[in-house]
C-alpha cells in the first residue's frame, strides 16, 4: 500500500523559513517523480514543484521559483520541500504526491494528507 | 500558462441522475504527436486529499467505478457521474500536464452537492 506522510509544517512570521519532509512507502521510491501540491484555506489546488525520479531534474512554478527548493534522499525514501522567505501568500495545506510516471508528464496517482503551513506575523 | 476554467463552479444533482461537468482550457491540451490529450480529473472529498480519477482524459483510474466518465478533445473536456450516488458529494478538478518543461495547472474546481 502506498502511503506519503508529511511533516514540518508549523507557524512561521513572513520572511521565515521553513523545511517540509515526506516519508514514502509501499513502492519503488526512485522509480518515480515526485510532486508538493499546495492548497490555500478554502481555495483550490496549486502546484508548487516537480523533481524526476533521480533527482537530477526539478521544476517549480512561478509564485515560488527561487524562495523553495525541491529535493530528494532516495536512500531513506524521503521527499522535501525548503521553503524561504515565506509570504502570507505560501500559507496552504501542502501536499506531498507521487507521480504515475518516472518523469515527463504530470498525473499524481496518489496523495499525502497534507502539512499546514501558516506564514503569519 | 495555460488556463483551466471549470463550469459550473457549483452543481447540485438529484441521487440517480446525471451530473455534468465542463472544463475548457486557453490552449489546446491535444498532443499531435501521439493524439493524445493531456488532461485528468481528481476528485476531493471534505478533509481528504484529491484522488486521481481519469487521466489522458478519458482512462479511468484503476478502480474507479465506472458510472464516472471523461470525454473531450483539445481545448473541451466534460466529466460525466452517470448515476450520482451519496458519496459522490466532493469537490471535483481537471488539470492539465501539457505544459513543457513538465508542470500543471488546475482548473478552479466544481462542488456538487444533492439536489
Amino acid at each position: 500500500e502506498v502511503q506519503l506522510v508529511e511533516s514540518g509544517g508549523g507557524v512561521v512570521q513572513p520572511g521565515g523559513s521553513l523545511r517540509l519532509s515526506c516519508a514514502a512507502s509501499g513502492f519503488t521510491f526512485d522509480d518515480y517523480a515526485m510532486h508538493w501540491v499546495r492548497q490555500a484555506p478554502g481555495k483550490g489546488l496549486e502546484w508548487v514543484s516537480l523533481i524526476s525520479g533521480d533527482g537530477g531534474s526539478t521544476y517549480y512554478a512561478d509564485s515560488v521559483k527561487g524562495r523553495f527548493t525541491i529535493s530528494r534522499d532516495n536512500s531513506k525514501n524521503s521527499l522535501y520541500l525548503q521553503m524561504n522567505s515565506l509570504r502570507t501568500e505560501d500559507t496552504a495545506l501542502y501536499y506531498c504526491a507521487k507521480d504515475a510516471t518516472i518523469f515527463g508528464v504530470v498525473i499524481i496517482d496518489y496523495w499525502g494528507q497534507g502539512t499546514l503551513v501558516t506564514v503569519s506575523s | 500558462d495555460i488556463v483551466m476554467t471549470q463550469s459550473p463552479d457549483s452543481l447540485a444533482v438529484s441521487l440517480g441522475e446525471r451530473a455534468t461537468i465542463n472544463c475548457k482550457s486557453s490552449q489546446s491540451v491535444l498532443y499531435s504527436s501521439n493524439n493524445k490529450n493531456y488532461l485528468a480529473w481528481y476528485q476531493q472529498k471534505p478533509g481528504q486529499p484529491p484522488k486521481l480519477l481519469i487521466y489522458w482524459a478519458s482512462t479511468r483510474e484503476s478502480g474507479v467505478p465506472d458510472r464516472f466518465s471523461g470525454s473531450g478533445s483539445g481545448t473541451d473536456f466534460t466529466l460525466t457521474i452517470s448515476s450520482l450516488q451519496a458519496e459522490d458529494v466532493a469537490v471535483y478538478y481537471c488539470q492539465q500536464y501539457y505544459s513543457t518543461p513538465p508542470m500543471c495547472s488546475f482548473g478552479q474546481g466544481t462542488k456538487l452537492e444533492i439536489k
